[in-house]
């Protein structure tokens, strides 16, 4: 799997979009973008995933680059709930075989102010 | 309750004991993993299992056992647990089939070894 960097911290005032980058200039082309945080004193929670195409749900929008080489996961409108830790992993996609596993690295702590 | 659900969510031992943790999982998901989680080192898988009866090892397994004779089960064993083994551990689930390969985990077990 491709690796990832991600600055170790962050913050955003509450009620303003959160964009969190992703550098993976590693990846391949069958890798997929995978975002989970984590926070303090839960199990991870994952976020969205995407290939090459934006892609948006309810928590929150996923902007990867044309070459694929970086990304932004993008909480339009933060509350204080979504201080967590932001963990961006790129992974092979498909379900079966060995590929199940993920590889969580340090992530961005996202703090979110009043 | 639907979900994943770990037990102890505390548990304090002494070096040299046997302290089982315990995962349950009520979706039937194929898939069953072991993390860990230090300070500096991120989510590090332990074990992992594709099925009953199936288990492979992960990044960090030694000193630790697994079994899975139910689908639904996914017990890990310190056999004699160390000072190093200081640590919160997440159990999480996933679907085989599921092409959107998100992983849900339970809420951890924090496990101090005196």
């Amino acid at each position: 799997d491709a690796k990832t960097t991600q600055p170790p911290s962050m913050d955003c005032a509450e009620g303003r979009a959160a964009n969190l980058p992703c550098n993976h200039s590693t990846i391949s082309g069958n890798e997929y973008v995978y975002w989970y945080r984590q926070i303090h004193s839960q199990g991870p929670q994952y976020i969205i995933h995407g290939l090459k195409n934006n892609e948006t749900n309810e928590m929150a929008s996923l902007i990867i680059t044309e070459d694929r080489k970086s990304s932004t996961l993008i909480l339009p409108h933060a509350t204080l709930r979504d201080t967590a830790v932001y963990y961006c992993i790129v992974r092979v996609g498909n379900s079966g075989g060995s590929n199940y596993k993920l590889t969580f690295g340090k992530g961005t702590l996202l703090t979110v102010n009043p | 309750d639907a979900g994943i659900t770990q037990s102890p969510r505390y548990k304090i031992t002494e070096t040299g004991r046997q302290v089982t943790l315990m995962c349950h999982q009520t979706w039937s998901h194929s898939y069953m993993f072991w993390y860990r989680q230090d300070l500096g080192h991120g989510l590090r898988l332990i074990y992992y299992s594709a099925a009953a009866d199936i288990t492979d090892k992960g990044e960090v397994p030694d000193g630790y056992v697994v079994s899975r004779s139910k689908t639904e089960n996914f017990p890990l064993t310190l056999e004699s647990a160390t000072r190093s083994q200081t640590s919160v551990y997440f159990c999480a689930s996933r679907e085989m089939g599921s092409w959107l390969n998100e992983q849900f985990f339970g809420p951890g077990t924090r496990l101090t070894v005196l």
